[in-house]
């Protein structure tokens, strides 16, 4: 069986500060693991992700992620926020037959000006 | 647009009644989920296709839920007797490979 584990469900930055959203996963199988976004009353948007190769994956919008196998964490990190960033971001594990996704609670990212 | 397209978008109705959702994937992607999503929680895997053989459907799938994807192109996600829990929203994504491409969402509400 596979988890994520989101830790914040509510994260707050000021304009032009480090994003950093956290993700721990589970998996007794090598995971693929996913970003994605999630604006109001919208689908979800896939931000980044990591199957296999490099650890550090990078996405749309500046956005990137690194894969850490020991720590079993894939930690979503921007440089520098903008208010477009405000959304409702989840992170997802998958990997195991028929390739569901198995996602985390989320993380609203509100940025202040 | 060749997104994941679903109607409607929005959905009303009363409980006891039967609604019933469809979901048109991305044309060449063989396998298509359906999520439900509520509010403050990640999306939750319901059931999974791949051409038209239904493989894997979550508990969450009570026996009032039946999903089909009768030519393995669109699918439709139909809930027998609503009830208030139900009120969601029905994500459907379809994938070629290890990525999920996902639709705009249903927004079920039962009065």
């Amino acid at each position: 069986a596979q988890s994520v584990t989101q830790l914040g469900s509510h994260v707050s930055v000021s304009e032009g500060a480090l994003v950093l959203l956290r993700c721990n996963y589970s998996s007794s199988v090598p995971p693929y693991l996913f970003w994605y976004v999630q604006y109001p009353n919208q689908g979800l948007q896939l931000l980044l992700k990591y199957t296999t190769g490099a650890t550090l994956v990078k996405g749309i919008n500046g956005f990137e992620a690194e894969f850490k196998k020991s720590e079993t964490s894939f930690h979503l990190t921007k440089p520098s926020a903008h208010m477009s960033d405000a959304a409702e971001y989840f992170c997802a594990v998958g990997g195991e037959y028929g390739n569901k996704l198995v996602f985390g609670a989320g993380t609203i990212l509100r940025v202040k000006s | 647009d060749t997104g994941v397209s679903q109607n409607p978008r929005h959905k009303i109705t009363k409980r006891g009644q039967n609604v019933t959702f469809r979901c048109d994937p991305i044309s060449e992607h063989n396998r298509l989920y359906w999520y439900r999503q509520t509010l403050g929680q990640g999306p939750e895997f319901l059931t999974y296709f791949q051409n038209e053989a239904q493989l894997e459907k979550s508990r969450l799938l009570s026996d009032r839920f039946s999903a089909e994807r009768p030519k393995g192109s669109f699918s439709t996600l139909e809930i027998q007797r609503t009830e208030q829990g139900d009120s969601a929203m029905y994500l459907c994504a379809s994938s070629l490979a290890r990525e999920l491409f996902f639709g705009e969402g249903s927004r079920l509400t039962v009065l």
